[in-house]
């Protein structure tokens, strides 16, 4: 692995079932982050976690819920997906919260 | 809450210099972002501001006035290949960051 992964790259989802998005990096970096976005609204924080162990709600947290077991993995899953969440997620990660963000490659995700 | 407003388009022409404005209002301030995203890719990294002034890099310069909470991206030389969006995010007073819609850049012959 080099940098930030996520999977899968892309989901066709049916209304009410559950859903893990997965990311993972490599760089040893203590913040991660999960963003949605949308055409005209730009990127929203979902979730973020400044160091493993730790989480905190951003922009748009309803109907996520995100874990942080260890410095590598930032799983994000939909309890039940509703057609609202259809976007494109990003996972980045950075050093620590006041440091660049590098971002994943994304997942595009559409709920029927 | 925080605020950030930047223009939702822009089209410039190759060659040329292109300034994309960047207002906020936040509650505390510890950093503003510069990130450009291609189309169907993810953001990457361009500048980071955290004090007054411009801070350049190559093709890339960026300003930042706190008191005024505004900043700039100007982008010198325009190639066809900076035809992309470019996404404004300020870091609040809790080091959460929000970004504002974006500047889609269009870059015309």
């Amino acid at each position: 692995i080099a940098g930030i992964t996520q999977a899968p790259t892309s989901q066709i989802l049916a209304a009410g079932r559950r859903m893990t998005l997965r990311c993972t990096q490599d760089m040893r970096h203590n913040a991660m982050y999960w963003y949605r976005q949308d055409l005209g609204l730009g990127l929203r924080l979902i979730h973020y976690s400044n160091t493993a162990g730790t989480t905190g709600k951003g922009e748009v947290p309803d109907g996520y819920s995100v874990s942080r077991a260890n410095t590598d993995d930032f799983p994000l899953t939909l309890a039940s997906a509703v057609p609202s969440q259809t976007s494109v997620y990003f996972c980045a990660s950075s050093v620590a919260e006041n440091n660049e963000q590098f971002f994943g490659p994304g997942t595009r995700l559409t709920v029927l | 809450g925080q605020n950030i407003d930047q223009p939702t388009e822009m089209t410039a022409t190759e060659g040329a210099i292109v300034q994309i404005n960047c207002t906020y209002q936040t509650s505390g301030f510890n950093g503003l972002f510069w990130y450009q995203q291609h189309a169907g890719e993810a953001p990457t990294f361009l500048s980071y501001n955290v004090l007054d002034g411009l801070e350049e890099k190559g093709r890339f310069s960026s300003f930042l006035s706190r008191s005024k909470g505004y900043s700039y991206l100007l982008l010198k030389e325009l190639q066809m290949k900076d035809s992309a969006s470019y996404l404004c995010a300020v870091l609040g007073g809790s080091y959460i960051p929000t970004f504002g819609r974006g500047t889609s850049l269009i870059v015309h012959p």
